[in-house]
């Protein structure tokens, strides 16, 4: 059957340390996997997405990684704070015409000072 | 607005009710979607226009759901005889273009609570 799965046990740091997430997909084929924020109470935000051809992207304090043999994507958060604290969630998108995302369940992430 | 806006951000609904949620997505976005998140859980798909084109709707749990955006901007999701199980937040998502490797916009979402 057809899985992501995200670290169900919520993740507790302190800050300024790098906290990582993982995702891990099954019998899935993505183009691209993106990651979003998402806030209590609020809807995704979009952080990064990573083509499948692509072993790794930055953005300032983020770091993505895609390793389509391992079926795994790791999340990293370098010098975390403690308003980095959210629940992340990957997607995965299909090579198709449509751009339907499909998430795993979250990551909370929880950094303390 | 800047960004996609929801309403209402809260619905309470008596089993059997019909409810009807908006969805105002970004000006001059062609894609819009529809997902469903349940408490503790990723967002699932439920339906995708482009324009006003309804082009998927293989998420839709049942036939009382159903999805409409006949000017190609403002779209509803409604439900028909509202159950229990259809608790959730209802979230709407845009995109500026069609085809893959954008980024969604999401609203805030509209909790849904049947009793």
């Amino acid at each position: 059957s057809q899985k992501i799965e995200q670290n169900s046990e919520a993740l507790n740091i302190q800050e300024g340390k790098t906290a990582t997430l993982t995702c891990n997909y099954t019998n899935y084929s993505p183009a691209y996997l993106q990651w979003y924020r998402q806030d209590p109470g609020r809807g995704p935000v979009f952080l990064l997405l990573i083509r499948e051809n692509e072993k790794e992207k930055r953005k300032e304090r983020l770091k993505v990684t895609f390793d389509t043999t391992l079926k795994q994507s790791l999340f990293h958060i370098t010098a975390s704070q403690p308003p980095d604290s959210a629940t992340y969630l990957c997607a995965l998108q299909m090579n198709t015409g449509f751009q339907k995302l499909v998430f795993g369940t979250g990551t909370r992430l929880l950094v303390s000072p | 607005g800047a960004g996609v806006s929801q309403s209402p951000r809260y619905k309470v609904a008596k089993r059997g009710q019909d409810v009807a949620l908006r969805c105002d997505p970004i000006s001059g976005h062609v894609s819009l979607f529809w997902y469903q998140q349940a408490l503790g859980q990723g967002p699932e798909f439920l339906t995708y226009f482009q324009n006003e084109a309804q082009l998927d709707k293989s998420g839709l749990p049942s036939d009382r759901f159903f999805a409409e955006r006949p000017e190609g901007s403002v779209s509803t999701l409604k439900i028909q005889r509202t159950q229990q199980e259809d608790s959730a937040v209802y979230l709407c998502a845009s995109s500026p273009i069609a085809g893959v490797n954008t980024e969604a916009f999401f609203g805030q979402g509209t909790r849904l609570t049947v009793v």
